[in-house]
């Protein structure tokens, strides 16, 4: 199985400042396979980013994926009041599916 | 649009059993793996099971391998998951989650139902 650890566990950030978040792998998984998620509170994960860098459908721009191997990263370049919620990593590469443990942006 | 939604969920007595129900529209059903995702109160996602769009083939977590059955019926466009010798462990929401195409290795999630919650107490 492969475990996918998300760094910082909190994230406290003000509106219009830059968001890093980070998954690693615990092995090599290849871009393609790999996904971010949004969850905002009482409702159900949406999908913002697959294959690592690519936006899902009517994802702003201000969010982009990178990473390969064992280290992937969500970075949301401006936040504003919508994007203080919880991001999920996922790894589809190989069964199980995992997730991240998450991590909650919140308002400093 | 695409839409999935679950039912079913409720309260039960360990041991006891449920069957969800995920019932699709927006999109050609027979054409998309589906897959159920659960999510405890408060903590992170947890992937349950996966349906090919064929139906044909199916794979579980290890924690619900021989207690869980997932299977779709493409008349009725509904996905559904039997869960049966419930644990308190299995307390979660559940949600459906549609796949990119029709195989559930290699595809990511590209839409979710509202979820529905399961909670298992005596």
């Amino acid at each position: 199985e492969i475990v996918l650890t998300q760094s910082p566990v909190f994230l406290s950030l003000s509106p219009g400042e830059r968001a890093t978040l980070l998954c690693r792998a615990s092995q090599s998984v290849p871009r393609k396979y790999f996904a971010w998620y949004q969850q905002k509170p009482g409702q159900a994960p949406r999908l913002l980013i697959y294959g690592a860098s690519v936006r899902a459908t009517g994802i702003p721009d201000r969010f982009s994926g990178s990473g390969s191997g064992t280290d992937f990263s969500l970075t949301i370049s401006r936040l504003e009041p919508e994007d203080f919620t919880v991001y999920y990593c996922q790894q589809y590469a190989t069964s199980p599916l995992t997730f991240g443990g998450g991590t909650k942006v919140e308002i400093k | 649009e695409v839409q999935l939604l679950e039912s079913g969920g409720g309260l039960v007595q360990p041991g006891g059993s449920l069957r969800l129900s995920c019932a699709a529209s927006g999109f050609t059903f027979s054409s998309y793996a589906i897959s159920w995702v659960r999510q405890a109160p408060g903590k992170g996602l947890e992937w349950v099971s996966s349906i090919s769009a064929s139906g044909k083939n199916t794979s579980y977590t290890d924690s619900v391998k021989g207690r869980f059955t997932v299977f779709r019926d493409k008349t009725k466009n509904t996905v559904y998951l039997q869960m049966n010798s419930l644990r308190a462990e299995d307390t979660a929401f559940y949600y459906c989650a549609k796949y990119s195409s029709g195989w559930y290795l290699e595809n990511w999630f590209d839409s979710w139902g509202q979820g529905t919650l399961v909670t298992v107490s005596s």
